[in-house]
């Protein structure tokens, strides 16, 4: 079981060149969520996910998109990648409403380090 | 809207010393709280979490009682180790939120010294 899983680990692009985050859990969970972490900024959520087949917009989701593959896999694309989005990415998952895990805890990967130069 | 204000780091102390690391919110409704804490180079833990007014959470020594009158979920532990240093993120998941999305503070840093 290796809950929550991202790559790359760390990624350096050029400004205007395009690349996906790729998130996959296998908690079987419904929610996923993609976060953004800037220093002093705490998580700020782009994107997220009830359930495979549906997306919808956080906080930051401008330069972005997801795509909800399957239950287990949520990637984020970046289609012309900006100096401001160099961040560290966080997916995470959540338990399913009326499982026996507490439903309010999210399972975070460990993040990708991305840098746009 | 739903928000989340921690005491700014960082925060630096001498092994078993105690720590407070202050949190308050502001929601609509009475939400859920939480402290997520993030060791380095890795993603967010649970550290504890507490879902009504006067609930305390606790987990590895540390505590946090939700305090409605003064919308505030403060962190404490009464002998830090050198192993407590990361980043530690007070957050709030808003009542009736069935998507489960969290609000998190600005994160405060915490660096114990043997």
């Amino acid at each position: 079981n290796a809950g929550v899983t991202q790559t790359p680990k760390f990624q350096v692009l050029k400004t205007g060149q395009s690349m996906t985050l790729q998130c996959a859990q296998d908690m079987n969970h419904n929610s996923m969520y993609w976060y953004r972490q800037d220093p002093g900024m705490g998580l700020r959520l782009i994107y997220y996910s009830a359930s495979e087949g549906t997306t919808d917009k956080g906080e930051v989701p401008n330069g972005y998109n997801v795509s909800r593959l399957n239950k287990r896999e949520f990637s984020l694309r970046l289609e012309s990648a900006a100096p401001s989005q160099t961040s560290v990415y966080f997916c995470a998952s959540r338990a399913p409403a009326g499982g026996r895990e507490l439903t309010d805890t999210q399972y975070f990967g460990p993040g990708t380090r991305l840098t746009v130069l | 809207g739903n928000s989340v204000t921690q005491m700014e780091g960082p925060v630096t102390l001498s092994e078993e010393a105690f720590l407070t690391i202050n949190c308050t919110y502001t929601a609509t409704g009475y939400p859920s709280l939480f402290w997520y804490v993030q060791y380095p180079g890795e993603g967010l833990q649970l550290l504890l979490k507490a879902t009504k007014a006067d609930d305390k959470g606790s987990n590895k020594g540390f505590e946090a009682t939700y305090r409605k009158e003064t919308t505030s979920f403060h962190l404490e532990k009464g002998s830090v180790q050198v192993s407590d240093s990361a980043v530690y993120f007070c957050a709030l998941r808003g009542r009736g939120s069935t998507l489960g999305r969290l609000y998190f503070g600005r994160g405060t840093q915490l660096t114990v010294w043997p």
